[in-house]
């Protein structure tokens, strides 16, 4: 398996709260990625990282920031959650961007 | 953009039978196309991709077909086994960006 680590596992909190996830990778790897996965629709990019400090928007990415203060870190925030976001969020590698991602075994986050 | 659709959503077969799963994507531009399986509680992973320089790749018991001219792909699975049952995800890339199909589920039967 890809040296990718997810944290927390699991989270359960209350609409309005923040809320950070953490990917962390031992490969080294320049880019990193946040997906969520909801029934339906697969894995849609929420943010991506190409190197420190270096990030973008994916397709969802309203509600959400990034940040990657060093290559290992790649952390994902809702700053005032809400229920549409909960759902399972998987955080991706890849050493270039044309090359193939590997993933995470990702967080359930739940928002009553 | 980038849209990717996948067929059929959920997929029941016998052992032993052969399983088939079809994906269209609609930007011409995109150039590369993995497939991955995910099993309950786990991340996906990647089980083959092609690129758009390739009509066909094979691995093991493992296929996956592009027609450029159709913009769709396929992923043959032969002599499916039980431990083949999960949900199955085409997508789409180009620039590194991927778009995903909505997943497949595949029961093999013993």
């Amino acid at each position: 398996d890809a040296g990718i680590t997810q944290s927390p596992r699991h989270k359960v909190t209350e609409t309005g709260t923040p809320v950070t996830l953490r990917c962390h990778q031992t490969e080294n790897h320049r880019y990193m990625y946040w997906y969520r996965q909801d029934p339906g629709h697969g894995l849609r990019l929420i943010h991506y990282s190409y190197g420190v400090k270096d990030t973008d928007k994916g397709e969802v990415s309203d509600g959400y920031s990034v940040s990657r203060s060093k290559t290992e870190d790649f952390l994902l925030t809702l700053e005032s959650a809400t229920s549409s976001q909960t759902s399972v969020y998987f955080c991706a590698i890849n050493a270039e961007g044309g090359q193939p991602q590997h993933f995470g075994d990702g967080t359930r986050l739940s928002i009553l | 953009g980038e849209n990717v659709e996948q067929h059929p959503s959920t997929l029941s077969v016998q052992e032993g039978d052969s399983a088939v799963i079809k994906c269209t994507y609609s930007d011409s531009a995109s150039n590369y196309f993995p497939w991955y399986k995910q099993e309950l509680g786990k991340g996906p992973q990647l089980i083959i991709d092609i690129r758009s320089n390739v009509g066909e790749k094979k691995d093991q018991r493992i296929a996956v077909t592009l027609n450029k001219t159709a913009k769709h792909f396929s992923l043959h699975i032969t002599e499916t086994q039980p431990e083949d049952s999960a949900v199955y995800f085409c997508a789409a890339s180009k620039g590194g960006k991927l778009i995903f199909g909505q997943g497949t589920e595949l029961s093999v039967k013993p």
